[in-house]
């Protein structure tokens, strides 16, 4: 079955400073999808990543799928308090049921 | 165009009662998912519906656990005669088409006492 690896599990970085988080996946993958959660809510959708090599953008974070549809890297730009949280990446096998499966995320702080 | 609607937000049960968590999807999102997250283990897949089908339910457990996504109406998750392992949050999602993103609900977080 497929597995997510997120790394690193954790991270805290001074404001204004860039940070990476990445997502490996043991199988190609049909969709990527990046997520932020705050504790104690939902999961607020941020981008979807389905061909190999794409890359999105908005505001300050970029995605990008490699070549081989195996791994994703997020980049915040200059963070920000308000980028705190958890990351996470979902991947889904196509086919007529996109269930999401999930790594187990990536916490960010970001101090002032 | 109002979110995913999840209600209760907390729900609090004693072992072996049951519990009933309902789930309004975005205006148009005939595409609905269950999910769990429990510390340290992450969200998991639990069940996809579609009005009135049950499309996998792979992930779901065989016994205590029944989903519903009725013409009308929220979608349903219904959990019998609760164990102190159900505690969790349980998440909906919604998607107008398959291949569209899914958008969350804020979850319902259920203690079992």
């Amino acid at each position: 079955s497929q597995e997510l690896e997120q790394s690193p599990q954790s991270l805290i970085v001074q404001e204004g400073k860039n940070l990476t988080i990445n997502c490996t996946s043991s199988k190609t993958l049909y969709g990527l999808y990046w997520y932020k959660q705050k504790y104690g809510e939902g999961l607020i959708f941020l981008m979807m990543l389905q061909k190999g090599g794409e890359e999105k953008s908005h505001e300050k974070i970029t995605a990008k799928l490699d070549e081989k549809k195996q791994q994703s890297s997020l980049h915040i730009t200059a963070s920000q308090p308000s980028h705190a949280g958890i990351y996470l990446c979902g991947a889904d096998g196509g086919g007529n049921n996109r269930k999401l499966i999930w790594g187990l995320g990536t916490s960010l702080a970001v101090n002032p | 165009n109002a979110g995913v609607m999840q209600n209760p937000r907390h729900l609090v049960r004693r072992r072996g009662q049951e519990a009933r968590l309902r789930c309004s999807p975005m205006k148009g999102h005939s595409h609905v998912y269950w999910y769990r997250q429990l510390p340290e283990e992450g969200l998991k897949f639990m069940v996809y519906l579609q009005k009135e089908n049950i499309i996998d339910e792979s992930g779901m457990p065989k016994e205590r656990f029944s989903a519903e996504f009725p013409k009308e109406g929220p979608s349903i998750l219904r959990i019998q005669q609760v164990v102190r392992g159900d505690s969790a949050a349980y998440f909906c999602a919604s998607s107008p088409l398959l291949d569209q993103p899914q958008h969350f609900g804020d979850g319902t977080r259920l203690s079992i006492l």
